[in-house]
Parts: structure tokens; C-alpha cells; sequence
């Protein structure tokens, strides 16, 4: 099925640094949600955005909601090692009942 | 509040064998639920989802099937594995029109 665009695929930076990732789509969703997987778990819930150009902060973690509805960006700032996982974006289409996933960031601190 | 198990954590077994894993929600009534698969370090690849009961959409051809026998059961069969179906499998549930929650996945080996 569809996919969104998500990049970067990974990143390994140094704790204390802030990361940036993003999802494009050619599709238009009403709602975009962020997940954070850890190794050998599933997906957990980090942010939902339920209107275009909505900005919703949680903790560190701050993620918009594109003025177009195609496109959705996640920010971590002052990176901690607990950081360390997979991020995955996702749309959820009109009906409310079916998720399409990007491909996940993978996201790896140094401390 | 809503909560979602699936079982067994862990399955290694052999090619040909048959596979069942079970999936429940508890606080919530007819909710949507999801089969979802992953293979190692990739994306979330939608396998099944119902919307009520005996009622199963399937996204992809293969050898596995779904069912859903009760409300908030979910269960993921197949008659003969085979070793392209090792992976994790994921169980997710919704509301409808809401935000759409993971269980803690099931690492199935086929050897």
C-alpha cells in the first residue's frame, strides 16, 4: 500500500543536540501522528495533530501538522540517550480506521 | 481505561507448522483492530483489519488469515508457515475516527 516519505532514514548524533525529521505525502491526511518504537516493542503514541498547521509540543518533543496537509515534521530537542529508537510518522484517512506508516527514522545518540 | 494484549511475546517455529497469535482489547466496545507486520528494521506493513465482528479486510495476498470470533478478539492463523513470515507482528486497535494504539508485538522465528 502507500507509503509516505519519511527522512532522514537514520541519524546518529551527539546527546545534547536537537533532531529533526519530516514526512511527506502526495495524499492529504486529516489527522498525522508521530510513534516511537523501541527495540522489541510496539509502536507508542508520541504526538497526534488534528488540524493543518497545528503545532503541539510534548516535553522535548515538538511536531507540526503542514499548512497543506501532505507533510508533518518532528522535533527532538537537547537529545538523551533514551532517545535512541525508531520514529515513524503516520496519516490517518478520512474514515479514521486505516494508518499509513512512513518508512521511520532511526535514531541513534552518542552520549 | 483501554488496554491491548497480544500473545505469545515470542514463537519460534518450524516451516509448514501451523500459527495462531490472539490479540484483546479491554476497556473500549467495538473497536477497529489491525494486524500489522514488521519485518527487521523496516516499516509497518498492514496485513488485516476488521471493523466488527467476522468481518476481516485483507491488504495483502498471503498465507495468513484473520478472524474475529468476539468483540475485542483479534486472532492471526495460518495453516503452514513459511519462512518469509518471520517478523513482528503488531495488534492495534482504535476507536473510530481516533487515534490508533499498538500492543507490545509478537517476534515470530520461522525455522
Amino acid at each position: 500500500g502507500q507509503q509516505l516519505n519519511q527522512s532522514p532514514q537514520s541519524m546518529f548524533i551527539q546527546e545534547g543536540e536537537d533532531v529533526s525529521m519530516n514526512c511527506t505525502s502526495s495524499s492529504i491526511f486529516n489527522t498525522w501522528l508521530w510513534y516511537k518504537q523501541d527495540p522489541g516493542e510496539g509502536p507508542v503514541l508520541l504526538i497526534a495533530l488534528y488540524k493543518a498547521g497545528e503545532l503541539t509540543s510534548n516535553g522535548r518533543l515538538t511536531a507540526q501538522f503542514g499548512i497543506t496537509r501532505k507533510d508533518s515534521f518532528l522535533n527532538i530537542s537537547a537529545s538523551i540517550p533514551s532517545d535512541v529508537g525508531i520514529y515513524f510518522c503516520a496519516g490517518l484517512n478520512n474514515a479514521g480506521n486505516m494508518l499509513t506508516f512512513g518508512g521511520g527514522t532511526r535514531l541513534m545518540v552518542k552520549p | 481505561s483501554q488496554t491491548i494484549h497480544q500473545w505469545p511475546a515470542t514463537l519460534v517455529q518450524p516451516v509448514g507448522s501451523p500459527l495462531s497469535l490472539e490479540c484483546t482489547v479491554e476497556g473500549t466496545s467495538n473497536p477497529n483492530l489491525y494486524w500489522y507486520r514488521q519485518a527487521a528494521g523496516r516499516g509497518l506493513q498492514l496485513l488485516f483489519y476488521s471493523v466488527g465482528i467476522g468481518q476481516i479486510s485483507s491488504e495483502v495476498p498471503q498465507n495468513l488469515s484473520a478472524s474475529r470470533p468476539q468483540d475485542r478478539q483479534f486472532i492471526l492463523s495460518s495453516k503452514k508457515l513459511l519462512l518469509s513470515d518471520s517478523g513482528f507482528y503488531l495488534c492495534a486497535w482504535s476507536a473510530s475516527g481516533n487515534t490508533i494504539y499498538f500492543g507490545e508485538g509478537s517476534w515470530l522465528t520461522v525455522v
